[in-house]
C-alpha cells in the first residue's frame, strides 16, 4: 500500500531561514506525491504535487520538492521563511482512488 | 464563490444524538470525499463516492453513513455519537479519479464536538 512518512512533527526556523521539511514515501508504482498546507482552522490547499514530469516541482508562495527515487523522499524547501508560513504541512501520495496523508509537520516561524 | 463548500462549520451535540454534514462543489468534479482529521492532525479517508457511486468505503462504523444524490454533493450522516467521532470533517473533490489520483480540493471542514 502507498504511504508516507513526515520525518519531524515539528520543525522551527527563524525568519529568512531554509525551510526543509522531510516526506518519504513507500510506493509499489511510480508515486504521485503532494504538499498540502492547513493554516488554523482552515481547510488543506495544494501547494505543490509531483506527476513524473519532472524532478524537481515549484510550488505556490516560493516552495519546491524534489523527488529522489533512490531516497524514495521527496522533501520540501523554501529559500527563506516568512512568518506567514507558519501553518501545518501534509505530504500525500495517490494510493488507488484517494490520497494517503503524513501525520503533518507542525512549522513555527520565530521573528 | 466557495469551490467546496460544508454546512456546518461547528457542530456541538450530546452523545447519541443524530447528525449530518453537507457538502457541495461547484467545480464540476466528478469525485467527491469525506477525510476526517483527528486531534492529532490525521487524516483518514472514509468514504469516496465517483459520479455517485461508492468506491471507497474504509472500515468506519455502520453509525456513518454517506449520500451523494448528484455528483455536486456529498453528505454524512452519523447515527448514535459516540465521544470518539468528535472530530474535524473534510469534504473533498477531485476531477475523476479514473485518471489516476489527482489533486484534491477540501472544504474548509465541520469541527464535530461530542459532549
Amino acid at each position: 500500500a502507498q504511504s508516507v512518512t513526515q520525518l519531524g512533527s515539528h520543525v522551527s526556523v527563524s525568519e529568512g531561514a531554509l525551510v526543509l521539511l522531510r516526506c518519504n514515501y513507500s510506493s509499489s508504482v511510480p508515486p504521485y506525491l503532494f504538499w498540502y498546507v492547513q493554516y488554523p482552522n482552515q481547510g488543506l490547499q495544494l501547494l505543490l504535487k509531483y506527476t513524473s514530469a519532472a524532478t524537481l516541482v515549484k510550488g505556490i508562495n516560493g516552495f519546491e520538492a524534489e523527488f529522489k527515487k533512490s531516497e524514495t523522499s521527496f522533501h520540501l524547501t523554501k529559500p527563506s521563511a516568512h512568518m506567514s508560513d507558519a501553518a501545518e504541512y501534509f505530504c500525500a501520495v495517490g494510493a488507488g482512488y484517494a490520497l494517503n496523508f503524513g501525520k503533518g509537520t507542525s512549522l513555527l516561524v520565530t521573528p | 464563490d466557495t469551490a467546496v463548500s460544508q454546512t456546518p462549520k461547528y457542530l456541538v451535540t450530546q452523545m447519541g444524538n443524530d447528525k449530518s454534514i453537507k457538502c457541495e462543489q461547484n467545480l464540476g468534479h466528478d469525485t467527491m470525499y469525506w477525510y476526517k482529521q483527528d486531534s492529532k492532525k490525521f487524516l483518514k479517508i472514509m468514504f469516496s463516492y465517483n459520479n455517485k457511486e461508492l468506491i471507497i468505503n474504509e472500515t468506519v462504523p455502520n453509525r456513518f453513513s454517506p449520500k451523494s444524490p448528484d455528483k455536486a454533493h456529498l453528505n454524512l450522516h452519523i447515527n448514535s455519537l459516540e465521544l470518539g467521532d468528535s472530530a474535524v470533517y473534510f469534504c473533498a473533490s477531485s476531477q475523476s479519479v479514473l485518471s489516476g489520483p489527482g489533486e484534491l480540493f477540501f472544504g474548509e471542514g465541520s469541527r464535530l464536538t461530542v459532549l
